[in-house]
Protein backbone atom coordinates (compact mmCIF):
# COMPACT_ATOMS: atom_id res chain seq x y z
CA UNK A 1 0.00 0.00 0.00
CA UNK A 2 1.14 2.92 -1.17
CA UNK A 3 1.19 5.81 1.37
CA UNK A 4 0.36 9.39 1.89
CA UNK A 5 1.36 11.64 4.61
CA UNK A 6 -0.16 15.16 5.15
CA UNK A 7 0.27 17.66 7.47
CA UNK A 8 -0.35 19.38 9.71
CA UNK A 9 -3.60 17.66 10.54
CA UNK A 10 -5.49 20.19 12.42
CA UNK A 11 -4.80 24.00 11.11
CA UNK A 12 -6.93 26.66 13.13
CA UNK A 13 -5.96 30.33 11.69
CA UNK A 14 -7.28 33.78 11.45
CA UNK A 15 -8.86 35.06 8.25
CA UNK A 16 -6.61 37.28 5.97
CA UNK A 17 -3.37 34.71 6.89
CA UNK A 18 -1.31 32.38 4.72
CA UNK A 19 -1.34 28.82 4.90
CA UNK A 20 0.34 25.92 3.40
CA UNK A 21 -0.60 21.82 3.19
CA UNK A 22 2.34 19.20 2.53
CA UNK A 23 1.04 16.30 1.03
CA UNK A 24 4.45 13.76 0.93
CA UNK A 25 5.06 10.11 0.02
CA UNK A 26 8.20 7.90 -0.74
CA UNK A 27 6.57 6.90 -3.74
CA UNK A 28 6.03 7.97 -7.09
CA UNK A 29 2.64 8.95 -8.43
CA UNK A 30 0.62 9.15 -11.93
CA UNK A 31 -0.69 12.11 -10.66
CA UNK A 32 -1.88 14.41 -7.59
CA UNK A 33 -5.25 15.30 -6.79
CA UNK A 34 -6.40 18.05 -4.34
CA UNK A 35 -10.06 17.59 -2.51
CA UNK A 36 -12.07 19.90 -0.24
CA UNK A 37 -14.75 18.33 1.64
CA UNK A 38 -17.42 19.44 3.94
CA UNK A 39 -19.43 18.29 6.57
CA UNK A 40 -22.00 15.79 5.17
CA UNK A 41 -20.76 15.58 1.91
CA UNK A 42 -18.30 13.89 -0.21
CA UNK A 43 -15.14 15.37 -1.41
CA UNK A 44 -15.37 17.65 -4.24
CA UNK A 45 -12.22 17.73 -6.75
CA UNK A 46 -10.07 20.87 -6.87
CA UNK A 47 -7.53 20.09 -8.91
CA UNK A 48 -5.41 17.80 -10.81
CA UNK A 49 -1.57 18.22 -11.18
CA UNK A 50 0.25 15.53 -13.22
CA UNK A 51 3.54 16.65 -14.30
CA UNK A 52 6.40 16.81 -12.27
CA UNK A 53 7.05 20.80 -10.89
CA UNK A 54 3.70 21.90 -12.15
CA UNK A 55 1.93 24.58 -10.73
CA UNK A 56 -1.32 25.43 -10.61
CA UNK A 57 -3.56 28.22 -9.37
CA UNK A 58 -7.06 28.35 -8.71
CA UNK A 59 -7.90 31.91 -7.47
CA UNK A 60 -5.89 32.01 -3.98
CA UNK A 61 -5.18 28.59 -4.23
CA UNK A 62 -1.75 27.45 -5.23
CA UNK A 63 -0.90 23.88 -5.63
CA UNK A 64 2.41 22.57 -6.86
CA UNK A 65 3.62 18.80 -8.16
CA UNK A 66 6.89 17.68 -6.66
CA UNK A 67 9.76 17.13 -9.19
CA UNK A 68 10.29 13.80 -8.35
CA UNK A 69 6.29 13.26 -8.33
CA UNK A 70 6.66 12.01 -4.85
CA UNK A 71 4.88 14.99 -2.84
CA UNK A 72 2.92 18.33 -3.39
CA UNK A 73 1.55 21.31 -1.49
CA UNK A 74 -1.37 23.37 -1.22
CA UNK A 75 -0.67 27.10 -0.52
CA UNK A 76 -3.76 29.30 0.30
CA UNK A 77 -3.43 33.54 0.28
CA UNK A 78 -5.00 35.71 2.74
CA UNK A 79 -7.96 32.64 3.90
CA UNK A 80 -11.47 33.32 4.67
CA UNK A 81 -13.66 31.82 6.42
CA UNK A 82 -15.57 29.70 3.62
CA UNK A 83 -12.02 27.82 3.10
CA UNK A 84 -12.92 26.32 6.35
CA UNK A 85 -13.46 22.57 5.54
CA UNK A 86 -11.19 19.12 5.23
CA UNK A 87 -8.75 19.41 2.62
CA UNK A 88 -7.53 15.62 0.79
CA UNK A 89 -4.56 14.95 -1.29
CA UNK A 90 -4.59 11.86 -3.49
CA UNK A 91 -1.96 9.57 -4.94
CA UNK A 92 -2.82 8.16 -8.52
CA UNK A 93 -0.93 4.71 -8.92
CA UNK A 94 -2.38 2.08 -11.14
CA UNK A 95 -5.68 3.26 -12.05
CA UNK A 96 -6.65 3.64 -7.81
CA UNK A 97 -6.20 6.44 -5.93
CA UNK A 98 -4.92 6.58 -2.59
CA UNK A 99 -5.88 9.00 -0.14
CA UNK A 100 -4.09 10.98 2.63
CA UNK A 101 -5.75 11.69 6.51
CA UNK A 102 -6.69 14.73 5.58
CA UNK A 103 -5.96 18.64 7.06
CA UNK A 104 -8.98 20.00 9.34
CA UNK A 105 -8.33 23.50 8.52
CA UNK A 106 -10.23 26.32 10.31
CA UNK A 107 -10.88 29.90 9.60
CA UNK A 108 -11.24 32.52 11.90
CA UNK A 109 -13.29 35.47 11.15
CA UNK B 1 -27.80 18.13 -11.26
CA UNK B 2 -25.25 15.24 -12.65
CA UNK B 3 -23.32 13.10 -10.51
CA UNK B 4 -23.25 10.12 -8.22
CA UNK B 5 -26.34 9.04 -5.88
CA UNK B 6 -25.88 6.78 -2.98
CA UNK B 7 -29.09 5.19 -1.41
CA UNK B 8 -29.70 5.09 1.90
CA UNK B 9 -27.49 8.11 3.48
CA UNK B 10 -28.60 6.36 6.88
CA UNK B 11 -29.14 3.18 8.07
CA UNK B 12 -28.30 1.25 11.59
CA UNK B 13 -27.72 -2.46 11.32
CA UNK B 14 -27.68 -5.01 14.13
CA UNK B 15 -24.59 -6.79 14.12
CA UNK B 16 -24.74 -10.45 11.92
CA UNK B 17 -27.73 -8.19 9.73
CA UNK B 18 -26.91 -7.72 5.70
CA UNK B 19 -27.77 -4.90 3.61
CA UNK B 20 -26.69 -3.10 0.23
CA UNK B 21 -25.65 0.40 -0.47
CA UNK B 22 -26.74 1.29 -3.93
CA UNK B 23 -24.47 3.68 -6.32
CA UNK B 24 -25.73 5.28 -9.45
CA UNK B 25 -24.02 7.26 -11.51
CA UNK B 26 -25.21 9.30 -14.76
CA UNK B 27 -22.11 10.48 -16.82
CA UNK B 28 -21.03 7.40 -18.34
CA UNK B 29 -17.85 6.58 -16.41
CA UNK B 30 -16.38 3.47 -17.01
CA UNK B 31 -14.74 3.52 -13.28
CA UNK B 32 -16.46 3.01 -10.23
CA UNK B 33 -15.10 2.69 -6.24
CA UNK B 34 -16.67 2.56 -3.23
CA UNK B 35 -14.35 3.84 0.00
CA UNK B 36 -14.89 4.50 3.34
CA UNK B 37 -14.18 7.07 5.53
CA UNK B 38 -13.42 6.85 9.31
CA UNK B 39 -11.92 9.58 11.89
CA UNK B 40 -7.93 9.79 11.16
CA UNK B 41 -8.09 7.49 8.77
CA UNK B 42 -8.88 9.22 5.51
CA UNK B 43 -10.54 7.83 2.48
CA UNK B 44 -9.95 3.67 2.50
CA UNK B 45 -10.53 2.02 -0.87
CA UNK B 46 -13.03 -1.18 -0.02
CA UNK B 47 -13.43 -2.46 -4.03
CA UNK B 48 -13.80 -0.93 -7.13
CA UNK B 49 -14.51 -1.63 -11.01
CA UNK B 50 -12.90 -0.65 -14.39
CA UNK B 51 -16.08 -1.56 -16.40
CA UNK B 52 -19.29 -3.18 -16.42
CA UNK B 53 -19.37 -6.72 -15.29
CA UNK B 54 -16.12 -6.13 -13.38
CA UNK B 55 -14.65 -5.76 -10.02
CA UNK B 56 -11.70 -6.03 -8.00
CA UNK B 57 -10.88 -5.62 -4.44
CA UNK B 58 -9.47 -2.42 -3.05
CA UNK B 59 -7.27 -1.57 0.31
CA UNK B 60 -9.35 -3.01 3.16
CA UNK B 61 -12.36 -5.67 1.23
CA UNK B 62 -13.37 -7.75 3.69
CA UNK B 63 -16.37 -7.87 4.91
CA UNK B 64 -17.77 -6.48 1.93
CA UNK B 65 -18.75 -7.68 -2.02
CA UNK B 66 -19.68 -5.53 -4.39
CA UNK B 67 -21.61 -5.94 -7.97
CA UNK B 68 -21.71 -3.99 -11.33
CA UNK B 69 -24.34 -5.76 -13.77
CA UNK B 70 -24.66 -2.58 -15.24
CA UNK B 71 -22.28 0.58 -16.39
CA UNK B 72 -24.06 3.51 -14.27
CA UNK B 73 -24.78 1.26 -11.06
CA UNK B 74 -22.11 -0.15 -8.47
CA UNK B 75 -23.41 -2.28 -5.51
CA UNK B 76 -21.84 -2.71 -2.01
CA UNK B 77 -23.38 -5.36 0.09
CA UNK B 78 -22.37 -6.33 3.98
CA UNK B 79 -23.12 -10.20 4.44
CA UNK B 80 -23.08 -9.79 8.16
CA UNK B 81 -22.63 -6.64 9.84
CA UNK B 82 -20.13 -5.95 12.62
CA UNK B 83 -19.76 -3.07 14.78
CA UNK B 84 -16.36 -2.71 12.81
CA UNK B 85 -18.14 -1.70 10.01
CA UNK B 86 -19.43 1.39 11.40
CA UNK B 87 -18.26 4.08 8.73
CA UNK B 88 -19.08 6.69 6.54
CA UNK B 89 -19.39 4.89 3.06
CA UNK B 90 -18.39 7.07 -0.11
CA UNK B 91 -18.81 5.74 -4.07
CA UNK B 92 -16.84 7.70 -6.58
CA UNK B 93 -16.68 7.45 -10.23
CA UNK B 94 -14.32 8.80 -12.97
CA UNK B 95 -13.55 8.83 -16.57
CA UNK B 96 -10.35 6.74 -16.83
CA UNK B 97 -7.29 6.05 -14.97
CA UNK B 98 -4.76 8.62 -14.03
CA UNK B 99 -5.55 12.34 -14.03
CA UNK B 100 -8.87 11.91 -14.09
CA UNK B 101 -10.64 13.07 -11.17
CA UNK B 102 -13.22 11.15 -9.02
CA UNK B 103 -16.96 12.29 -8.71
CA UNK B 104 -17.98 11.27 -5.36
CA UNK B 105 -21.70 10.72 -3.66
CA UNK B 106 -22.79 12.61 -0.52
CA UNK B 107 -21.98 9.29 1.35
CA UNK B 108 -23.99 6.67 3.44
CA UNK B 109 -23.58 6.74 7.58
CA UNK B 110 -23.85 3.56 8.71
CA UNK B 111 -23.85 2.41 12.27
CA UNK B 112 -23.61 -1.10 13.83
CA UNK B 113 -24.86 -1.72 17.00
Amino acid sequence: TQLLEQSPQFLSIQEGENLTVYCNSSSVFSSLQWYRQEPGEGPVLLVTVVTGGEVKKLKRLTFQFGDARKDSSLHITAAQPGDTGLYLCGGTSYGKLTFGQGTILTVHP
Amino acid sequence: NAGVTQTPKFRVLKTGQSMTLLCAQDMNHEYMYWYRQDPGMGLRLIHYSVGEGTTAKGEVPDGYNVSRLKKQNFLLGLESAAPSQTSVYFCASSQGQGGYGYTFGSGTRLTVV
